[in-house]
């Protein structure tokens, strides 16, 4: 049972567009939400997160969303660049769960020059 | 600041063979750590979580064992390898407090022969 779901496996966009990578979760217990960026050979680097007393939470070109109603997500990059072009992993946590984090299986993103 | 050290980069081992990965964490006390691992084409799976030394908590039955001998110090072994064993094993600490974002190593791709 796969409790944090991006069901688009990929998404490419022009430079300067907006990208949009979207989060489905299943467990109404979740109550902190992440986004993670990796290149290949990497590990995943923290972008921004949320919890779930808030709706939105922004950080430069970088905005995140929850809606807590339909257990959804998403990740706004705004504009995109090329140095975007990378896998993007959502996740999520519960509280008294030793901050265990339930990752989707992540999205490709492509931004073209 | 804080940093986490991973390695080896990457490694092969014949079917049998035994294993030993290490993490180490600098600039901070008492994190949390975690074991993850990436098999191709699919999102990042934990293996193991630590609390504190010599606590270890196993997330799924597997040919794999995960030890904490010092407070920054994590270390994955495996006895004999299987060829299941292969992907990317990535290392992972937080601080030990709620609503925290996990920070990653580069992780070891391990290939078994």
């Amino acid at each position: 049972d796969q409790q944090v779901k991006q069901n688009s496996p990929s998404l490419s966009v022009q430079e300067g567009r907006i990208s949009i990578l979207n989060c489905d979760y299943t467990n109404s217990m979740f109550d902190y939400f992440l986004w993670y960026k990796k290149y290949p050979a990497e590990g995943p680097t923290f972008l921004i997160s949320i919890s779930s007393i808030k709706d939105k939470n922004e950080d430069g070109r970088f905005t995140v969303f929850l809606n807590k109603s339909a257990k959804h997500l998403s990740l706004h990059i705004v504009p995109s660049q090329p140095g975007d072009s990378a896998v993007y992993f959502c996740a999520a946590t519960r509280p008294g769960g030793s901050e265990k984090l339930v990752f989707g299986k992540g999205m490709k993103l492509t931004v073209n020059p | 600041s804080q940093t986490i050290h991973q390695w080896p980069a990457t490694l092969v081992q014949p079917v049998g063979s035994p294993l030993s990965l290490e993490c180490t964490v600098e600039g901070t006390s008492n994190p949390n750590l975690y074991w993850y691992r990436q098999a191709a084409g699919r999102g990042l799976q934990l293996l193991f979580y630590s609390v504190g030394i010599g606590q270890i908590s196993s997330e799924v039955p597997q040919n794999l064992s995960a030890s904490r001998p010092q407070d920054r110090q994590f270390i994955l072994s495996s006895k004999k390898l299987l060829l299941s064993d292969s992907g990317f094993y990535l290392c992972a600490w937080s601080e030990p407090r709620t609503y925290q974002p996990q920070h990653f190593g580069d992780g070891t791709r391990l290939s078994i022969l």
